[in-house]
């Protein structure tokens, strides 16, 4: 079974500019979640969705933004670039995910200059 | 919201000695506890985790061990070898579709 799969791998964007994540899940979970990382803050919780409702949402600003399709891959959107949104990006998928393993992809790295 | 702190930040051991990371949590309702490895330049990958209805857990040369009075948990690796350098991360949820994580343990095994 293929596992999670994110694109692009790798990202250079500007101060101001926005950028669209995209996440495929493993086949025939439903849940994906996103998580920020940064060396100092670790990994930050950013939102969840299931069968393309959000249920759950993190402390971020606005500018962060997602939704998931009926085939459940995942995108996240962050508008207006800050210099602090550089990161790796990771998004995880799980069948319902209430109480179970998590399975990460590889992780979008943002660089915003 | 979830607030979970882990401990140590870094960890150094001879190889074959035993390793242990400690975390604490918040939320008394919490019932999952996985924790996962991180690979220098890889993605997290579950090891073992715990539910609150279990005391300890063990797989091997890894264990986790739950006090859901005190609201701490731990992991413990014996007989460490290099392989097991890496980043670990705990995690605590309770039913809210929502993993908070610990700010990571970098742990270095000596040869």
């Amino acid at each position: 079974k293929a596992g999670v799969t994110q694109t692009p791998r790798y990202l250079i964007k500007t101060r101001g500019q926005q950028v669209t994540l995209s996440c495929s899940p493993i086949s025939g979970h439903r849940s994906v979640s996103w998580y920020q990382q940064t060396p100092g803050q670790g990994l930050q919780f950013l939102f969840e969705y299931f069968s393309e409702t959000q249920r759950n949402k993190g402390n971020f600003p606005g500018r962060f933004s997602g939704r998931q399709f009926s085939n459940s891959r995942s995108e996240m959107n962050v508008s207006t670039l800050e210099l602090g949104d550089s990161a790796l990006y990771l998004c995880a998928s799980s069948f319902r995910g209430e109480g179970e393993t998590q399975y990460f992809g590889p992780g979008t790295r943002l660089l915003v200059l | 919201g979830e607030n979970v702190e882990q401990h140590p930040s870094t960890l150094s051991v001879q190889e074959g000695d035993s390793a242990v990371i400690k975390c604490t949590y918040s939320d008394s309702a919490s019932n999952y506890f996985p924790w996962y490895k991180q690979e220098l330049g890889k993605r997290p990958q579950l090891i073992i985790d715990i539910r609150s209805n279990v005391g300890e857990k063990k797989d091997q040369r890894i264990a986790v061990t739950l006090n859901k009075t005190a609201k701490h948990f731990s992991l413990h690796i014996t007989e460490t070898q290099p392989e097991d350098s890496a980043v670990y991360f705990c995690a605590a949820s309770f039913s809210d579709y929502k993993l908070s994580f610990g700010a990571g343990t970098t742990v270095t095994v000596r040869a």
